[in-house]
């Protein structure tokens, strides 16, 4: 079964960090890229980063770039997200997603993980 | 950056009647390889995101028929063809031809 699982989040104060994960499992991990996409509380979906198979690419949206960074391990079938200064604003439900692509960085996002909560409060 | 805008935001149907959805682009999405990366995502409650149609009118796996996906340039419309109950939720279109990757705010479609 193809799978993602997300773990790491949690309540953290204004300005400290944290660290996300995404395992995967049930394709080859190695084939694509893959991303990480946000959702506030009641709110749509922002696009947050990505990385090519190889990590050869990368990109951020502007919201978060400077403050995250995105890295993947293949020897482990792993996504991660390292956040750092982080914000009231980055308070949000943080989803792990495969792309379709096996050439671009971005194509669509076919497999989805359940996400995990990110709660940036004092 | 490209702006999505969908319309309508919310959309309340009738059981086995027909629903469409409209996604505008401020910009083309034909991306210089000639392919045009508009995908449709349904968000039912309480549920991570899922894959409905990408590059204009691909259907997923899995995906049934009654939905339907088409459109060119900067236009696009997702089609419901006989909604039903489990189709509940939240749809959103999302652009990849230019960076950065782009939603639109998400249309809610609800039962009468």
């Amino acid at each position: 079964e193809v799978q993602l699982v997300e773990s790491g989040g949690g309540l953290v104060q204004p300005g400290r960090s944290l660290r996300l994960s995404c395992a995967a499992s049930g394709f080859t991990f190695d084939d694509y890229a893959m991303h990480w996409v946000r959702q506030a509380p009641g709110k749509g979906l922002e696009w947050v980063s990505g990385i090519s198979w190889n990590s050869g690419s990368i990109g951020y949206a502007d919201s978060v770039k400077g403050r995250f960074t995105i890295s993947r391990d293949n020897a482990k079938n792993s996504l991660y997200l390292q956040m750092n200064s982080l914000r009231a604003e980055d308070t949000a439900l943080y989803y792990c997603a495969k792309d379709m692509s096996t050439v671009i960085l971005v194509d669509a996002f076919d497999i989805w993980g359940q996400g995990t909560m990110v709660t940036v409060s004092s | 950056d490209i702006v999505m805008t969908q319309t309508p935001l919310s959309s309340p149907v009738t059981l086995g009647q027909p629903a469409s959805i409209s996604c505008r682009s401020s910009q083309s999405l034909v991306h210089s390889d000639g392919n045009t990366y508009l995908s449709w995502l349904q968000q039912r409650p309480g549920q991570p995101p899922r894959l409905l149609i990408y590059k204009i009118s691909n259907r997923f796996s899995g995906v049934p028929d009654r939905f339907s996906g088409s459109g060119a340039g900067t236009d696009f419309t997702l089609k419901i063809s006989r909604v039903e109950a489990e189709d509940v939720g939240v749809y959103y279109c999302m652009q990849a031809t230019q960076f950065p990757p782009r939603f639109g705010q998400g249309t809610k479609v609800e039962i009468k």
